[in-house]
């Protein structure tokens, strides 16, 4: 079956530092990608999306992921993060199928403190 | 991308009974989807609601449980039924515009609380 794996629960940062969050997935076949942004009590906003062409893809409030497909990775990045950013983050496959089922990771809490 | 509002925000329900949720769409969409999302968990698919057919559901998840419809293009509703406390979830609606489409949108979800 495939899988998403977040290895890290959460991930405390200070302000203005780096971050990355970690996603691997499990699947020989093409996929799509997705980092999701679930800020406190509010539903999904997706963030960015790897679908093909280059590796390196840019979203809304600064991140952006690398697709690494040797490493069947889509580790999400900012260089410099704001107390906004406090949130949880969902990567997601799609296995291409054609059927848009979205496999979810279970999530990784970034807590950005001054 | 679409406006996607889910009613009720939240609801606390006693044991035994049922709650509808609703999912409204500001344009047409082809594909609607229903995740759980359990305390503390990622989501998970419930079923793929397509209008004019029957809702296809995952793995774990029976429409005697979880009733769906799907009347038009606009709208779609979960039930709930017999709840018990193992429900205690947020309910998300998520739509694809069209069949094909690489994304889905989430609607804002649905928070129960089942004592």
């Amino acid at each position: 079956a495939q899988s998403v794996t977040q290895l890290d629960s959460q991930v405390p940062v200070f302000e203005e530092a780096p971050v990355e969050l970690r996603c691997n997935y499990s699947s020989s076949v093409s996929v799509y990608l997705f980092w999701y942004v679930q800020y406190p009590n509010q539903g999904l906003q997706l963030l960015l999306k790897y679908l093909s062409g280059s590796t390196l893809v840019k979203g809304i409030n600064g991140f952006e992921a690398e697709f690494n497909k040797s490493q069947t990775s889509f580790h999400l990045r900012k260089p410099s993060v704001h107390i906004s950013d406090t949130a949880e983050y969902f990567c997601a496959v799609d296995m291409n199928t054609g059927f848009q089922k979205l496999v979810f990771g279970t999530g990784t809490r970034l807590l950005v403190s001054p | 991308s679409a406006v996607i509002s889910q009613k009720p925000s939240r609801d606390i329900c006693q044991r035994g009974t049922s709650l509808t949720i609703q999912c409204q769409v500001d344009s047409q969409v082809t594909m609607m989807f229903w995740y759980r999302q359990q305390p503390g968990q990622s989501l998970t698919l419930i079923a793929t609601a397509n209008q004019g057919s029957e809702a296809t559901y995952e793995s774990g998840f029976v429409i005697d449980k979880f009733p769906i419809s799907r009347p038009n293009l606009t709208f779609s509703t979960l039930t709930v039924s017999n709840m018990s406390p193992e429900d205690s979830s947020i309910y998300l609606c998520s739509l694809a515009t069209s069949v094909g489409s690489d994304t889905q949108y989430f609607g804002p979800g649905t928070r129960l609380t089942v004592l």
